[in-house]
Parts: C-alpha cells; sequence; structure tokens
C-alpha cells in the first residue's frame, strides 16, 4: 500500500519557467511533509518542508503548497534552472509513538530542465 | 565534517555470499537509518535506530540484519545475499531534537550486484 504517491514519473520544462511537481497521500496522520533532490550517484538532499497545520512555504525559488482536505502537496519552482534536473522525492513523517518518526517516501518524479 | 559517509561506494556479490554495509555520522544524531532504492519503488526502509544499542524493523527487514553498538555507527548485514537485494541503499541519520524540519541526512550511496 503506497500511502506517499508521485504519479508523474518524469517532467520536462523549459528553463526559466515554472516547474510543478505533485505528491498525493493517503495516511491523513502525517504531520510533516518535505521535498528532497537527488542528483545520479548523490545520496537525496532536504528541499524544503511543510507543517501539516501550514498550506505554503516558501525558501527562495522553491515554494511548497499543502491542501490537506485533498491530501495533496505540491513543489513549485520558479524560475527553473538547468541545474534543477534531478529526481525530487517526496516524503511525509507519520508519528505512531515517541521514537518512531519515520518518513515514507514516495517513488520520485525526475524533472529536466531543457535550456 | 563529514556527515554521513558509506562503504563500500560500489559492490558485487555472489548469491550466497554475506556482507556489512558500514555508515558513519559525525553530526553526533540519534536516529539512524537503512533504505534501499529500486527503480519505480521510491526509497524504502529497511531498519532503522533511534539510538546505541536499539535497532527496529521497517518496511522490508528480511534478510538483513542491522547493528548499532557505537552511536555514529550502524551497520547493515546480509547473511546470505540473493539477487533481489540487489539494490543502491542509501544509509540517513537524523537529530532526536530537531523539530523544524525533521530532516534526515543521507549518505552517497551503495550500490550492490548480487549475481
Amino acid at each position: 500500500d503506497q500511502q506517499v504517491k508521485q504519479n508523474s514519473p518524469s517532467l520536462s520544462v523549459q528553463e526559466g519557467r515554472i516547474s510543478i511537481l505533485n505528491c498525493d497521500y493517503t495516511n491523513s496522520m502525517f504531520d510533516y511533509f518535505l521535498w528532497y533532490k537527488k542528483y545520479p550517484a548523490e545520496g537525496p538532499t532536504f528541499l524544503i518542508s511543510i507543517s501539516s497545520i501550514k498550506d505554503k512555504n516558501e525558501d527562495g525559488r522553491f515554494t511548497v503548497f499543502l491542501n490537506k482536505s485533498a491530501k495533496h502537496l505540491s513543489l513549485h519552482i520558479v524560475p527553473s534552472q538547468p541545474g534543477d534536473s534531478a529526481v525530487y522525492f517526496c516524503a511525509a513523517r507519520g508519528v505512531l509513538r515517541v521514537g518512531n518518526e519515520k518518513l515514507t517516501f514516495g517513488t520520485g518524479t525526475r524533472l529536466t530542465i531543457i535550456p | 565534517n563529514a556527515g554521513v559517509t558509506q562503504t563500500p561506494k560500489f559492490r558485487v556479490l555472489k548469491t550466497g555470499q554475506s556482507m556489512t554495509l558500514l555508515c558513519a555520522q559525525d553530526m553526533n544524531h540519534e536516529y539512524m537509518y537503512w533504505y534501499r532504492q529500486d527503480p519505480g519503488m521510491g526509497l524504502r526502509l529497511i531498519h532503522y535506530s533511534v539510538g546505541e544499542g536499539t535497532t527496529a524493523k521497517g518496511e522490508v527487514p528480511d534478510g538483513y540484519n542491522v547493528s548499532r553498538l557505537k552511536k555514529q555507527n550502524f551497520l547493515l548485514g546480509l547473511e546470505s545475499a540473493a539477487p533481489s537485494q540487489t539494490s543502491v541503499y542509501f544509509c540517513a541519520s537524523s537529530s532526536a531534537w530537531d523539530s523544524s524540519t525533521y530532516e534526515q541526512y543521507f549518505g552517497p550511496g551503495t550500490r550492490l550486484t548480487v549475481t
């Protein structure tokens, strides 16, 4: 049962335009959502996060939107740059009990920025 | 400050052989994790640890064992490797006290092939 889903395996965007990556989740107990970026042959690196009590968080060119009623979040990158070409993973934090905080990852979306 | 390091970077095993993957972190983090990444599957949690001397099963623990004898090290063992364990393995760590982002810091990965 995939609790965090990224339904688009790939996305191509022209340089300078907006990139929108989407993520859906099924577990209403998730309390925090994170986006990670991964280049080939490297580990994922943290990009931006949002608490479930907020609906928007912005950091420079990156903005994450959360729609709790739809159980949907999206990452907006504006403007897109060639260095943004990478695989993006959505992750959700679930707390069952203290010491059992875990992240559940989506399957990733490969973003390609076309110069 | 090296962050999270993994040894080795690459390994080829024959079916039935055993090996240990080493993860080390220098950030004094309490929590450590082992994930595997397979095409179309995202990152799946194998085992994790919330402190020295403690381990717990994640999403896909079968065929793996772990140990956390020292706070900075988290070992992943394969006692009898199978082709289904061909994957890229990532180690990660996080602070038990950082509630601002719940970020996990990842190592560069180990690419394991079992023939």
